[in-house]
């Protein structure tokens, strides 16, 4: 089946880095991009970005330009995020999420329908000193 | 603008129906999808696309949508459908490609 596994909790130094992976299995890891997304305490879901795993490739929330980084290791079948210059605020649950898609033709109507699905068990990273 | 707006809780007597909406300019151009969220769990997938339930989802989920609104309802509420949902969709106008509504915590009296 297909699944997602994270890496464990980390506690980290404000101002440190942190890099969190995800492994990937039960599916063609280089088929379907790969979503993070994050979660801080008593908080909603906030999308951080999205790499491809075939070309590596990666799109940024302007909210953590310069911030994040994402890569892959297609020997592996692993994505990699790392948030860097950790703040307080930084203190959440990181979750990875398969993107997927799907394009139907409706007579002239080319339309893409777009989910997550799995999500990884999430990965909580708290920032404090 | 990059926002989706859900209403933060309601609650549903015990075999009742609740509807939950999301409120976005993107919707008007693409599906919600919306997910169920435990406390201490992943969110998981109910509903994508149209009106699509993956497998494992029951049929008291559905999806719907008009014009900026997106809506999941539940009909026949159980105990373990009490939970925080929350609606996804692109957007291509904005920031952020992807953006999460607000999350609605639905509460089964």
């Amino acid at each position: 089946q297909v699944q997602l596994v994270q890496s464990g909790a980390e506690v980290k130094k404000p101002g440190a880095s942190v890099k969190v992976s995800c492994k990937a299995s039960g599916y063609t890891f280089t088929s379907y991009y790969m979503h993070w997304v994050r979660q801080a305490p008593g908080q909603g879901l906030e999308w951080m970005g999205i790499i491809n795993p075939s070309g590596g490739s990666t799109s940024y929330a302007q909210k953590f330009q310069g911030r994040v980084t994402m890569t892959r290791d297609t020997s592996t079948s692993t994505v990699y995020m790392e948030l860097s210059s950790l703040r307080s605020e930084d203190t959440a649950v990181y979750y990875c999420a398969r993107d997927c898609r799907i394009t139907m033709v409706r007579g002239v109507i080319i339309e893409t329908v777009y989910w997550f699905d799995p999500w990884g068990q999430g990965t909580l990273v708290t920032v404090s000193s | 603008s990059s926002e989706l707006t859900q209403d933060p809780a309601v609650s549903v007597a015990l075999g009742q129906t609740v509807r939950i909406t999301c409120q976005g300019d993107s919707l008007r151009s693409y599906y919600a999808s919306w997910y169920q969220q435990k406390p201490g769990q992943a969110p998981v997938l109910v509903i994508y696309g149209k009106n699509n339930r993956p497998s494992g989802i029951p049929d008291r989920f559905s999806g719907s949508s008009s014009g900026n609104t997106a809506s999941l309802t539940i009909t026949g509420a159980q105990a373990e459908d009490e939970a925080d949902y929350y609606c996804n969709s692109r957007d291509s106008s904005g920031n952020h490609p992807y953006v999460f509504g607000t999350g609605t915590k639905v509460t089964v009296l």
